[in-house]
């Protein structure tokens, strides 16, 4: 079974905090993406990870920032938190392009 | 921009009944269809999915149906059980900039009464 861990269920920061979400899967799998969900909005895409070192932006990148040092982490950066940032992320990977996402359980964070 | 849009964000069904989810697109390259489940405090997870070169696919209970013509694909489920009551997403994916980029929609909550 695919495994996708996210370091942190829930996390509480304050307003200009740099905060580091942290993912990991299991099955060296290429591709790593980063989303947020939030009510009304649906999943919408922040940044992903092809391969180690490289990333894209996604729709929605501005305030974030990503690192894939290693092709089993993707980590999403806040280098200033704010309140608007308060959401539930959702870390998901993929074999390829083509095949299904599997999803880690989330991470909801609250920035006060 | 939504490119991918479910209009009920809420549906309640009596347990053994239809579930019928609904789903619309603007986007005619969209090639590749999906739906995800999610229950609360987990991660979506794959359901059913279907090709744009298809009208229907089916699994078990659940059945995707797509009308390209009208931009709309549904999810049915028959017959409806408790457990799945959660939160379904639709799915679409295109290749954009030599990625297959996949666009959720904003999800349904679908309650399945016993």
């Amino acid at each position: 079974d695919v495994k996708v861990t996210q370091s942190s269920r829930y996390l509480v920061k304050r307003t200009g905090e740099k905060v580091f979400l942290e993912c990991v899967q299991d099955m060296d799998h290429e591709n790593m993406f980063w989303y947020r969900q939030d009510p009304g909005l649906g999943l919408r895409l922040i940044y992903f990870s092809y391969d180690v070192k490289m990333k894209e932006k996604g729709d929605i990148p501005e305030g974030y920032s990503v690192s894939r040092e290693k092709k089993e982490r993707f980590s999403l950066i806040l280098e200033s938190a704010s309140t608007n940032q308060t959401s539930m992320y959702l870390c998901a990977s993929s074999r390829t392009f083509q095949e299904t996402q599997y999803f880690g359980p989330g991470t909801r964070l609250l920035v006060l | 921009d939504q490119q991918v849009k479910q209009n009920s964000p809420s549906l309640s069904v009596q347990e053994g009944r239809i579930s019928i989810l609904n789903c619309d697109y603007t986007n005619s390259m969209f090639d590749y269809f999906l739906w995800y489940k999610k229950y609360p405090a987990e991660g979506p997870t794959f359901l059913i999915s279907i090709s744009s070169i298809k009208d229907k696919n089916e699994d078990g209970r659940f059945t995707v149906f797509l009308n390209k013509s009208a931009k709309h694909l549904s999810l049915h489920i028959v017959p409806s059980q408790p457990g799945d009551s959660a939160v379904y997403f639709c799915a679409a994916r295109v290749n954009s900039g030599g990625y297959q980029k996949v666009t959720f929609g904003t999800g349904t909550k679908l309650q399945v009464i016993p």
